[in-house]
């Protein structure tokens, strides 16, 4: 157990609707970062957070944004959403500040599919 | 551009060793990380490298050498448990992660 918790496991929504995806890390942790993860692929990294300011982002279109709170609780948001966003999404958190080499704990991820 | 290179599926027998090869090309770089992943799971963490030379935990080891932009991971005595997905990382002069497809291992009896 990682102490990291994402919520909800599974979600089912359709071509154009909006999503949130929500991920709890652990306590003090105040790195999270988002990605997503097609079938028989590595994670693809679509952005991190530190203390609830953006740290850096992937090739992922304005439509995916996020937030961080200062309770350790964290978002993703997906508008419009496409069929192509269809994957297992994580969240992983790491306890570190700015620019350290610092290990990345997952939760078990929530597992959306687009219709 | 930025690449990691690892094999797509592996087979090993029970109880014996397999070596799991990753190969990487990143802008700077601040170590390299070993994920395991089992189906429909999240990865968890099995290593780190930042220096060259072997790191042993217990029937998991991993090797790196930076100037060859080079790491293996290598499972010792293996068990059935053992299958899953090993997924490499290398992190960049940014701090953020850039990760291989996964290599899927497959153990059997």
């Amino acid at each position: 157990e990682t102490g990291v918790t994402q919520s909800p496991t599974h979600l089912i929504k359709t071509r154009g609707q909006q999503v949130t995806l929500r991920c709890s890390s652990q306590s003090g942790h105040n790195t999270v970062s988002w990605y997503q993860q097609a079938l028989g692929q590595g994670p693809q990294f679509i952005f991190q957070y530190y203390r609830e300011e953006e740290n850096g982002r992937g090739n992922f279109p304005p439509r995916f944004s996020g937030l961080q709170f200062p309770n350790y609780s964290s978002e993703l948001n997906v508008n419009a959403l496409e069929l192509d966003d269809s994957a297992l999404y994580l969240c992983a958190s790491s306890l570190g500040g700015l620019r350290q080499q610092e290990t990345q704990y997952f939760g078990p991820g929530t597992r959306l599919l687009v219709l | 551009g930025q690449n990691i290179d690892q094999p797509t599926e592996m087979t090993a027998t029970e109880g014996a060793i397999v070596q799991i090869n990753c190969t990487y090309q990143t802008s700077g770089f601040n170590g390299l990380f070993w994920y395991q992943q089992h189906a429909g799971e999240a990865p968890t963490f099995l290593s780190y490298n930042v220096l060259d030379g072997l790191e042993e935990k217990g029937r998991f080891s991993s090797f790196l050498s930076r100037s060859k932009g080079y790491s293996y991971l290598l499972l010792k005595e293996l068990q059935m448990k053992d299958s899953a997905s090993y997924l490499c990382a290398a992190m960049d002069s940014n701090y953020q992660l850039i990760w291989g497809a996964g290599t899927k291992l497959i153990i059997k009896p």
